[in-house]
């Protein structure tokens, strides 16, 4: 069992559709993590929260809107978004953003959207 | 930048049988660390192994060793007595002031 947990796993919505990705880890960690995995692709980085606030942002379109409400919940809110945005959404979890051995990346299970 | 390429994009390894899967990198970064990840069908990124750069021992994890070559810029896999668990696309990974991620390689098992 994965110690980050997504909801929903699926999602399909229409390009016009308001809906959010959920991730939420009880481990503690102050760094937490969005990814989009297109099909037999890498993991690419969207986003970055550190202590909550917004460390890094990938140069990604404004139609993903990332939320912290706090320290173990991070959110992605969708809107218009685009055929090509359909992918696998990881969320993921370190004790801090200091890439130490001792602090790898967790990842949830994913997010498969699929926009129509 | 940081830079992570993995040659092979399939490779296959029959049951109990070792298996090594390659992995070069680049980065500017003098610290930085290493890290193998098994994503199975149920998407999931498992942490395999991992390296920090400065430690000259290859790191070792039960079947799963690396052989860590610093000089080279190559950090490569090796898995033995294979199972069919194994099965899986396997992403190698450097960190240095964020995680990048290699193109991966599909990892088949035959049994």
């Amino acid at each position: 069992d994965t110690e980050v947990t997504q909801t929903p796993k699926h999602l399909v919505m229409g390009m016009t559709n308001k809906k959010s990705l959920k991730c939420e880890q009880h481990m503690g960690h102050r760094a937490m993590y969005w990814y989009k995995q297109k099909a037999k692709k890498p993991p690419e980085l969207m986003f970055v929260y550190s202590y909550e606030k917004l460390s890094i942002n990938e140069s990604v379109p404004s139609r993903f809107s990332p939320e912290c409400p706090n320290s173990s919940l991070l959110n992605l809110h969708l809107h218009a978004l685009q055929p090509e945005d359909s992918a696998l959404y990881l969320c993921a979890s370190s004790q801090d953003v200091i890439g130490t051995v001792n602090q790898p990346q967790h990842f949830g299970d994913g997010t498969r959207l699929s926009i129509l | 930048a940081q830079t992570v390429t993995q040659s092979q994009p399939e490779m296959s390894v029959q049951e109990a049988e070792t298996v090594t899967l390659s992995c070069t990198y680049d980065t500017s970064e003098s610290d930085y660390y290493l890290f193998w990840y098994k994503q199975p069908p149920s998407r999931q990124m498992i942490l395999v192994i991992r390296q920090e750069a400065y430690k000259q021992q290859n790191a070792t994890e039960n079947r799963f060793s690396v052989n860590f070559q610093k000089a080279a810029k190559s950090f490569s896999l090796k898995i033995s007595d294979s199972q069919l668990g194994d099965a899986a696309m396997y992403f190698c990974a450097l960190y240095g002031n964020k995680l990048v991620f290699g193109a991966g390689t599909i990892l088949r098992v035959k049994s």
